[in-house]
């Protein structure tokens, strides 16, 4: 347990409506990653942060913004959600001399109508 | 870019059979390898790790060991049990690449064990 939680654990929301997931970490971890998971493709990272204000997009970043204003805090916005946005969001924080293992908070389930 | 490859499942077992869910990767620095265990309704979970070559990952009776001459890293167990049921995910870190801790993600492996 690498002390990881996520907010709300279920959303529901209609197209168009903005979204915000939150990540919650409570052990000082620099660097915390979001990532989406759909059937067939595993799990693929929307966007990363390596420090407070310090963020860069993964594979998958059109559409969703972040913002890190404290270290443990990682916000993930959806400006204006789609149905394609239907997805469980995951919340990670990495640990390791070079930052290589990552362990996931509990996920996000989101449905976008 | 990097990329990894599982098997096919979903993969149906008799309680106490042998598991091998094969997995295969092509990065271009020298990555570490992992495999993560979801269980029903929950979060991904590290099941075991390696990060160099010939290294072996052991965990609650699995095993994978990093091959770099095949570049593969084949999860096994000698004797699935009904609770080993789960999707496992096998992954790479290219750390000492330009993506600092970024993880690519294998598509999934669905298990099922019969009592």
């Amino acid at each position: 347990d690498a002390g990881i939680t996520q907010s709300p654990r279920h959303k529901v929301t209609e197209t168009g409506t903005p979204v915000t997931l939150r990540c919650h970490q409570t052990e000082n971890h620099r660097y915390m990653y979001w990532y989406r998971q759909d059937p067939g493709h595993g799990l693929r990272l929307i966007h990363y942060s390596y420090g407070v204000k310090d963020t860069d997009k993964g594979e998958v970043s059109d559409g969703y913004s972040v913002s890190r204003s404290k270290t443990e805090d990682f916000l993930l916005t959806l400006e204006s959600a789609t149905s394609s946005q239907t997805s469980v969001y995951f919340c990670a924080i990495s640990q390791g001399a070079s930052q290589e293992t990552q362990y996931f908070g509990p996920g996000t389930r989101l449905l976008v109508l | 870019g990097d990329s990894v490859t599982q098997m096919e499942g979903p993969v149906t077992l008799s309680e106490e059979a042998f598991l091998t869910i094969n997995c295969t990767y092509t990065a271009t620095g020298y990555p570490s390898l992992f495999w993560y265990v979801q269980y029903p309704g929950e979060g991904l979970q590290l099941l075991l790790k390696a990060t160099k070559a010939d290294d072996k990952g052991s965990n609650k009776g699995f095993e994978a060991t990093y091959r770099k001459e095949t570049t593969s890293f084949h999860l096994e167990k000698g004797s699935v049990q009904v609770s080993d049921s789960a999707v496992y995910f096998c992954a790479l870190s290219d750390a000492g690449g330009t993506s600092y801790g970024k993880l690519t993600f294998g598509q999934g492996t669905i298990l099922t064990v019969h009592p």
